[in-house]
């Protein structure tokens, strides 16, 4: 068990549709991080966040946004889903900022139909 | 700008050796190796920095060479244990904090 929470640990939903998922990092570390993982793409970095601020962003959509709370906790909302956005969705933490040791949730699988 | 790994497979069985190769265009900062088992999450095995030394896994090394931006994961001896896809993320220097991942490199090990 990495210490980190997400949730839920599948979703099925429909082309148009928006959801949110969400990442509980662990005690104590400050960043978040959003991976997308498709079968042909890999880990494909999302963003980044620091204590509640966005630290970097790679190849995330408009239709796709996230959040850092106070609490630490992070959300990531995909809107107007089309079929392409099915994949596995990882949320990672580390203590700090680069150089870090990930720890890795054990995923969002979401399915758009 | 993603790294790029090879091979993309590699079947071995016990007791043998493999390395794994991580290179990229880009000036390094680190490098970063991870191992995935199916249907589990990415596990931490090591980070390389540059200007920093070589660290070992158990019987899973590593190596970062700074003037050509590549890195290789040597696996020795290999255990059942080692199956898995392995990927290499690397930092850029100057862009700092986003972590890239390569596409991975699937490692079978048979009996």
């Amino acid at each position: 068990d990495s210490g980190v929470t997400q949730t839920p640990k599948h979703l099925i939903t429909a082309t148009g549709q928006r959801v949110t998922l969400r990442c509980s990092p662990r005690s104590g570390d400050l960043s978040v991080y959003w991976y997308q993982q498709s079968l042909d793409q890999g880990l494909q970095f999302l963003i980044q966040y620091y204590n509640g601020e966005e630290r970097a962003k790679g190849n995330i959509l408009e239709r796709f946004s996230a959040q850092q709370f106070p609490d630490l906790h992070s959300e990531l909302n995909l809107s107007s889903l089309e079929l392409g956005d099915s994949a596995l969705y990882f949320c990672a933490s580390s203590l700090g900022l680069g150089n870090e040791k990930l720890f890795f949730g054990s995923g969002t699988q979401l399915s758009v139909l | 700008q993603q790294p790029v790994q090879s091979p993309q497979a590699v079947i071995l069985r016990e007791g043998e050796d493999a390395v794994i190769n991580c290179s990229s265009s880009k000036a390094l900062y680190s490098v970063h190796w991870y191992r995935q088992k199916h249907g589990e999450a990415p596990v931490f095995l090591m980070i390389l920095l540059k200007g920093g030394e070589q660290k070992g896994h158990e019987k899973i090394s590593a190596s970062f060479n700074e003037k050509k931006q590549q890195s290789s994961l040597y696996l020795t001896a290999s255990q059942l244990s080692y199956s898995g896809t392995y990927f290499c993320g690397t930092e850029e220097q100057f862009v700092g904090y986003k972590l890239s991942f390569g596409a991975g490199t699937t490692v079978t090990v048979r009996a």
